[in-house]
């Protein structure tokens, strides 16, 4: 089956930097890789994705690019605010009805 | 924005006892799921549903799990006798065809003692 590895485990920016979360899967049938955001509490968010016949997808401040051939992908985060501090999750899966596979996730602390 | 809902949000239980985890998914959605996080854990998944019955299920989802849609709004997970290693963050998400995302509930936090 499919799986999925997050690195890093823990990331440490100052506000205004960037910051970049990688992750790389096995399965070369999965097609849809989105990014989740959880907050303490909270459900985990969609806050990006993109599908295997796209390279790159920008949203204001993040964006996300797929490397099909290597089978990574990275979420990129600009000018990060203390609102960004959550853990986020990458996943893939197969498209339509399809299971998910997670990565470990990604603690995120944006120091003000 | 339209949300999944969960509740209860923390349940203790004792080994043994049943639990019904209860989910009601955004009104439009046709696909149903149930992941799992155990502490330190990924993510993972237990069961998709569509069209009143399971769709896929994993190894974990075994006979002591089982979920149902008993009036159209709810969705639920049974857990018949539970085990100490059940304890975990029990998250529902649901979504509509062609739209790949899901979007999760808030999830219940179960504690087995």
């Amino acid at each position: 089956g499919e799986n999925v590895e997050q690195h890093p485990s823990t990331l440490s920016v100052q506000e205004g930097d960037s910051a970049v979360i990688k992750c790389t899967y096995s399965d070369s049938a999965s097609n849809y890789f989105p990014w989740y955001k959880q907050e303490l509490g909270k459900g985990p968010q969609l806050i990006i994705d993109i599908r295997s016949n796209v390279g790159e997808k920008k949203d204001q401040r993040i964006a996300v690019t797929l490397n099909k051939t290597a089978k990574h992908f990275s979420l990129h985060i600009t000018e990060t605010q203390p609102e960004d501090s959550a853990v986020y999750f990458c996943a893939a899966s197969r498209g339509d009805f399809n299971k998910f596979y997670f990565g470990s996730g990604t603690k995120l602390n944006v120091k003000p | 924005e339209p949300e999944v809902t969960q509740t209860p949000s923390h349940q203790v239980t004792q080994m043994g006892q049943e639990v019904i985890l209860r989910c009601v998914p955004i009104s439009n959605h046709l696909y149903f799921y149930w992941y799992r996080q155990i502490l330190g854990q990924k993510v993972e998944f237990l069961v998709s549903f569509y069209n009143n019955e399971i769709s896929e299920k994993s190894e974990i989802f075994d006979d002591q799990f089982s979920v149902e849609r008993p009036d159209g709004s709810n969705f639920t997970l049974k857990i018949r006798s539970t085990k100490l290693e059940d304890s975990a963050m029990y998250f529902c998400a649901s979504n509509i065809p062609g739209d790949y995302g899901y979007t999760f509930g808030s999830g219940t936090r179960l504690t087995v003692v």
